[in-house]
């Protein structure tokens, strides 16, 4: 059974960093495009980071770039989201996904929470 | 900034048929914008619905089948179930990043 399993949220003041994990289990980890996706309280879905499986393809959303790093590491079946200079509008539910880089995002976890505020 | 559009809302009967769209700023979606659609349930993960426009994956029911319709990434859902009703959204494909639509809310009334 896939399972990914997000950590690493929380309260974090503004002008702060935090990083998120994401711990992959029951597939090929690294046969598998990553993905953060991030939802703010009773809003729509954003994509916010992609990474290809071997790292060589890294994107990241316009309101994000230049302050989020995603990373992966394959021995570990693990998926990064290093998060710094955190506004109040970073606040929301923090998803990872599986699937390819550009033709699909198929699996979910169930996130973790994210709060920006003094 | 790139925005892509669906509609904010749409009702449909138990047993119709609704077609949900998905629109690019940039102009008409195509293939190589691989439409992905995803199904959410209050409280809960989005779930895969459709990828690369018109590809199911294992678990999704056969009532559900995506097109591209008038320069628009399309769903449709045909014999629509009590259990349908969630929020539904497209993710597009521009070439490094993804932009995900701003959901439909069914209703099924």
């Amino acid at each position: 059974e896939v399972q990914l399993v997000e950590s690493g949220g929380g309260l974090v003041q503004p002008g702060r960093s935090l990083r998120l994990s994401c711990a992959a289990s029951g597939f090929t980890f690294d046969d598998y495009a990553m993905h953060w996706v991030r939802q703010a309280p009773g809003k729509g879905l954003e994509w916010v980071s992609g990474i290809s499986w071997n790292s060589g393809t890294i994107g990241y959303a316009d309101s994000v770039k230049g302050r989020f790093t995603i990373s992966r590491d394959n021995a570990k079946n693990s998926l990064y989201l290093q998060m710094n200079s955190l506004r109040a509008e970073d606040t929301a539910l923090y998803y990872c996904a599986a699937g390819d880089y550009s033709t699909r995002v198929q699996h979910w976890g169930q996130g973790t929470l994210v709060t920006v505020s003094s | 900034q790139t925005v892509v559009t669906q509609e904010p809302s749409l009702t449909v009967s138990p047993g119709g048929t609704v077609t949900l769209t998905c629109a690019s700023s940039t102009g008409a979606v195509t293939s190589g914008y691989y439409p992905n659609w995803f199904q959410q349930k209050p409280g809960q993960a989005p779930r895969a619905l459709i990828y690369s426009t018109s590809n199911k994956h294992s678990w999704t029911p056969a009532r559900f089948s995506g097109s591209l319709l008038g320069g628009k990434a399309a769903l449709t859902l045909s014999g629509v179930q009590p259990e349908d009703e969630a929020e539904y959204y497209c993710l597009l494909y521009y070439g490094g990043a993804r932009v995900f639509g701003g959901g439909t809310k069914l209703t099924v009334l």
